[in-house]
């Protein structure tokens, strides 16, 4: 069974402090991993994609991914109080061709102004 | 502008009744989807489509219904059938190939009454 684990928080910074969020998945083979934020009442959106190992970054936001750990997390460096919100953990399923995504049940983010 | 709508916005639904909420795109995706979310949960799979005239159930497909006739156009029938339907339906979409990125509508709330 795939799973996504991401600790369900409240994970809590002071305005201008880095947050990291962090989440394991089980399936080894699987290729893609996406941070979306969600806030509340609202849709998801997608802030970050990552595909092989390493960091990859935009903005203020970090994607990191070890595949041999089986671990993606996001760094959000000088938070903000407008990052206050869900983030999702998102992995493609390992099957060739398919299209699919595993969520994990989020992150919710409070910064402290 | 490019993006997905969903419709309506909210929706209340007596016990017994047959609801069907909207999802229309424009960003020419080839694939779309359905999800659940419940409160303090991830998102959940219900039916997706990767072209049209085809679909396949995900997870949670009991007691829902879609259709796939146009390729912008993926309509849900939440059915009388389906037990606990309240929840938050989120709408998405993605083109076709390895990234696999999926980007939500802005989701529709429903409650039975």
């Amino acid at each position: 069974q795939k799973e996504v684990e991401q600790n369900s928080g409240p994970l809590s910074v002071p305005e201008g402090a880095i947050a990291s969020l962090n989440c394991t998945y089980s399936d080894r083979g699987s290729q893609s991993f996406f941070w979306y934020r969600q806030y509340s009442g609202k849709s998801p959106e997608l802030i970050m994609s990552i595909y092989s190992n390493g960091d990859k970054e935009d903005g203020r936001f970090t994607a990191q991914l070890n595949k041999a750990s089986q671990y993606v997390s996001l760094l959000i460096r000088d938070s903000q109080p407008s990052d206050s919100a869900t983030y999702l953990c998102a992995v493609n399923a390992a099957r060739a061709g398919s299209y699919q995504l595993t969520f994990g049940k989020g992150t919710k983010l409070s910064v402290i102004p | 502008d490019g993006g997905i709508t969903q419709s309506p916005k909210y929706l209340f639904r007596k016990e017994g009744q047959n609801v069907t909420l909207s999802c229309e795109q424009n960003l020419n995706h080839d694939a779309m989807y359905w999800y659940r979310q419940d409160p303090g949960q991830g998102l959940r799979l219900i039916y997706y489509s990767q072209i049209v005239n085809d679909f396949q159930k995900g997870d949670i497909a009991e007691g829902y219904s879609v259709s796939r006739e146009k390729k912008e156009s993926f309509p849900l029938t939440v059915t009388s059938a389906q037990k606990n339907p309240t929840a938050f339906y989120l709408c998405a979409s993605s083109g076709r190939g390895g990234a696999n990125e999926q980007f939500f509508g802005p989701g529709t709330r429903l409650t039975v009454l």
